[in-house]
């Protein structure tokens, strides 16, 4: 069964870190295009940043730009988003999911449950 | 940016009912994506590439559209589609989220 599960979030201080992991199975991570997506508190869904199967295009929204990263390893199936210098408008659940179409961005199709991360002074 | 731009912000409707929610881009794309959002859930994919239905969905979900301008459709509301219904343009980045069209219960 493919299942993304999230962790990593937390409470954190403005300015302060996060690292959010995704780990995967039931399909063959490398062969697909990874992305993160946000939802603050009671809001709509906001894209946060996406990388290619090989990890080699990585894109992010200009929210983020500078301050998030994503990586993946794909030995371990591991989707990750470094968050650095962190911002109460950061707040939100954080969902990890996977391409619905091999190399391609054209919609997301299995998405994990979700880690909220909190940022708070 | 692409700004994608949702109507109606909310629906009250029956079972039974057709509905149908519009998305609007800012500038001409060719791919969308359409989910359902249940309170406290993750979101699900219906539809991707504006109309190509996704594995498992029901067929009373369909997606059409070009340019623009993109609707979903629901022929026969059932009390399982009460949800929150997002579209997506996934044509370039950053990828960008409509604000949400919420589907109630008349």
């Amino acid at each position: 069964e493919v299942q993304p599960v999230e962790s990593g979030g937390g409470l954190v201080q403005p300015g302060g870190s996060l690292r959010l992991s995704c780990a995967a199975s039931g399909f063959t991570f490398s062969s697909y295009t990874m992305t993160w997506v946000r939802q603050a508190p009671g809001k709509g869904l906001e894209w946060v940043s996406a990388i290619s199967g090989s990890g080699g295009s990585t894109y992010y929204a200009d929210s983020v730009k500078g301050r998030f990263t994503i990586s993946r390893d794909n030995s371990k199936n591991t989707l990750y988003l470094q968050m650095n210098s962190l911002r109460a408008e950061d707040t939100a659940v954080y969902y990890c999911a996977k391409g619905v179409v091999g190399g391609s961005y054209s919609g997301f199709d299995y998405w994990g449950q979700g880690t909220l991360a909190t940022v708070s002074s | 940016d692409i700004q994608m731009t949702q109507s109606p912000s909310s629906v009250s409707a029956s079972v039974g009912d057709r509905v149908t929610i519009t998305c609007r881009a800012s500038q001409g794309i060719s791919w969308l994506a359409w989910y359902q959002q249940k309170p406290g859930k993750a979101p699900k994919l219906l539809i991707y590439a504006a109309s190509s239905l996704q594995s498992g969905v029901p067929s009373r979900f369909s997606g059409s559209g070009s340019g623009t301008d993109f609707t979903l459709s629901i022929s026969s509301l059932q009390p399982e589609d009460f949800a929150t219904y997002y579209c997506q343009q996934t044509n370039s980045f950053p990828l960008t989220f409509g604000g949400g069209t919420k589907v109630e219960i008349k």
